[in-house]
């Protein structure tokens, strides 16, 4: 059974911190990455990709890959109230065109 | 990235009725999705909707409580049948972007059985 496992939290960090977010995967064969964010009441969107170890920067965002751990992470810097949303990571494994969620992590930003 | 929308955005029903959603995105796409999202949970693939063909199920969702139809590259609709109150759930339907080899959501349709 392939797997996606990320802490549920809620994780609390204040205005102006970095967030940190993590995401573990089962399959040793997975070949991309995804963070999705879902504001409550609204459909995910996809924020970050990553397919090659080590890291990618967009914005305030920064996403980390560790294949030979099966580690995904994503950073948030300078954290805003309006990032305070559930992030869902997701991997795909290159078959069928499915992705494999996490049950995703929620993020509350204190100002 | 394309842009996918889905009727109706929300919904209230009643109890063994049927809803249809609709999706059409804006370009023509090979691979379309629907999931559902229960209160509180992460995302549940329902079924690969297929052009021309039979949607692909799985586990745990029947073409008989979930109809999807696939007329064309831009548009899918899918059912859900006979509704109780555990159908009650966000619906999304969901595109494959080959570009980016990964997957983009429509607003979600939001369904309320009672």
């Amino acid at each position: 059974q392939k797997e996606v496992e990320q802490n549920s939290g809620p994780l609390s960090v204040p205005e102006g911190a970095i967030a940190s977010l993590n995401c573990t995967y089962s399959d040793r064969g997975s070949q991309s990455f995804f963070w999705y964010r879902q504001y409550s009441g609204k459909s995910p969107e996809l924020i970050m990709s990553i397919y090659s170890n080590g890291d990618k920067e967009d914005g305030r965002f920064t996403a980390q890959l560790n294949k030979a751990s099966q580690y995904v992470s994503l950073l948030i810097r300078d954290s805003q109230p309006s990032d305070s949303a559930t992030y869902l990571c997701a991997v795909y494994a290159g078959n069928n065109r499915k992705l494999i969620w996490g049950l995703g992590t929620s993020l509350a930003v204190n100002p | 990235s394309a842009v996918i929308s889905q009727k109706p955005s929300r919904d209230i029903c009643q109890r063994g009725t049927s809803l249809t959603i609709q999706c059409q995105v804006d370009s023509q796409v090979t691979m379309m999705f629907w999931y559902r999202q229960q209160p509180g949970q992460s995302l549940t693939l329902i079924a690969t909707a297929n052009q021309g063909s039979e949607a692909t199920y799985e586990s745990g969702f029947v073409i008989d409580k979930f109809p999807i139809s696939r007329p064309n590259l831009t548009f899918s609709t899918l059912t859900v049948s006979n509704m109780s109150p555990e159908d009650s759930s966000i619906y999304l339907c969901s595109v494959w972007w080959t570009a980016g080899n990964t997957i983009y959501f429509g607003e979600g349709s939001w369904l309320t059985v009672v």
